[in-house]
């Protein structure tokens, strides 16, 4: 079966610091991968989506870039973290069940930024 | 672009009651999807229920049921016999042709013991 793991769970980091969120699958290939940000009390916001290898796609500009170096490998970068990038950041997947287009979501990263 | 609405912020119902959950949504695709996903305090986002926009009938799963009104661009969901394992943020997500998923706002629901 599939799954997806994502680290670390929580990370503490100063401002201007930088930033590494890995996000792997395992039990597919070739899958679509996403990352989402949620900030406190609000609903999720897609940050990037990726394709296929090297294939990114940015939804919201930002302070944050994603790559993708293997085929079920996707990591959120910063060079520089700022206060605004606080918040709740999940990865996910996605596949057809049937005709319908799932996600399915990594348990998530919290991140503070002090 | 499409969105999604879920217009209740909170709710509350006591244990093994009904509730339902309000959510509306806007796109310009024929050919869409409808889901409920639940976080609970764990943050984890778990898929509930999801429905095609084909498709008239409604999307059951155990105690989880959705009433989508095409016409009127609704998609709520019923939970019977409410638990208190079901205590979470609900939300609404939407996705079309462009297989990205919208999501709303959420409503964070509290079942009373």
């Amino acid at each position: 079966s599939q799954t997806i793991h994502q680290w670390p769970a929580t990370l503490v980091q100063p401002v201007g610091s930088p930033l590494s969120l890995e996000c792997t699958v395992e039990g597919t290939s070739n899958p679509n991968l996403y990352w989402y940000r949620q900030a406190a009390g609000r609903g999720l916001q897609l940050l990037f989506y990726s394709v296929g290898i090297g294939q990114i796609s940015s939804e919201v500009p930002q302070n944050l870039s994603a790559s993708r170096p293997q085929d079920r490998q996707f990591i959120l970068s910063s060079k520089k973290l700022l206060l605004s990038d606080s918040g709740f950041y999940l990865c996910a997947w996605s596949e057809y069940a049937g005709r319908i287009l799932t996600q399915h979501f990594g348990d998530g990263t919290r991140l503070s930024i002090l | 672009a499409q969105t999604v609405t879920q217009s209740q912020p909170e709710m509350s119902v006591q244990e093994a009651e009904t509730v339902t959950l309000s959510c509306t949504y806007d796109t310009s695709e024929n050919n869409y999807y409808l889901f409920w996903y639940k976080q609970p305090p764990s943050r984890q986002m778990i898929l509930v229920i999801r429905q095609e926009a084909y498709k008239q009938q409604n999307a059951t799963e155990n105690r989880f049921s959705v009433n989508f009104q095409k016409a009127a661009k609704s998609f709520s969901l019923k939970i019977s016999d409410s638990q208190l394992g079901d205590t979470a943020m609900y939300f609404c997500a939407l996705i079309d042709g462009n297989e990205k998923l919208t999501f709303g706002t959420g409503t964070r629901l509290t079942i009373i013991p």
